[in-house]
């Protein structure tokens, strides 16, 4: 699996977007970036995922290099439920599973 | 659509026993994984399961099994329950398990072990 680096943590003033990086330096050409976020003691829920393309949805959208050895997730407005722990991850075609690291604990504050 | 719903959502055991919790999935998916996670080792795999067959294993020991029904839903079990296995269990479902197909994660189901 391609492993992906990500600040431990970040702050974000709500309203404003927050961009969060993730590095994933020796991505194959068919893994695809995936992000979820999980509030505290919760189940992670899935944001958003991407594999040359940017993509965009309600919730977020994914900004992915040309090289696709780095990606960036943007929440455009943050808001106090904002406040997680979110996690970059590169898929494997034929993996079956989800590896997660540690994430970017982000805090939005009023 | 409902979501992926996990029974029981809180257990307590003690070391010794055996526990089984249950997955059921998203209507219309086929797969089914199980994850452990815990403060210390973060989330980590354990199995996954599509047409009730075992696909994938983590590495846990024997002592974590599951299973999968006709109908999708799924079962895990650990028996000889030790204290480390105190952990949040989650399932998630997808379509097929395929990269391209999103996992979507029930609630969990938190283990305490005494």
């Amino acid at each position: 699996d391609a492993k992906t680096t990500q600040p431990t943590s970040m702050d974000c003033a709500e309203g404003r977007a927050a961009n969060l990086p993730c590095n994933h330096s020796t991505i194959s050409g068919n893994e695809y970036v995936y992000w979820y976020r999980q509030i505290h003691s919760q189940g992670p829920q899935y944001i958003i995922h991407g594999l040359k393309n940017n993509e965009t949805n309600e919730m977020a959208s994914l900004i992915i290099t040309e090289d696709r050895k780095s990606s960036t997730l943007i929440l455009p407005h943050a808001t106090l439920r904002d406040t997680a722990v979110y996690y970059c991850i590169v898929r494997v075609r034929d993996d079956y599973k989800l590896s997660f690291g540690a994430g970017t604990t982000v805090t939005v504050r009023a | 659509k409902a979501g992926v719903t996990q029974t029981p959502r809180y257990l307590i055991k003690t070391r010794g026993q055996q526990v089984t919790l249950s997955c059921s999935p998203i209507s219309g998916h086929r797969s089914v994984s199980w994850y452990q996670q815990t403060p210390g080792q973060g989330l980590q795999f354990l199995f996954e399961y599509f047409s009730e067959t075992q696909r994938n294993k983590g590495n846990f020991p024997g002592r974590f099994s599951g299973r999968q029904f006709s109908n999708s839903r799924s079962e895990m079990n650990v028996s000889t329950l030790e204290l480390g296995d105190s952990a949040l269990y989650l399932c998630a479902s997808s379509l097929r398990g395929l990269v391209a197909d999103t996992q979507y994660f029930g609630p969990g189901t938190r283990l305490t072990v005494l």
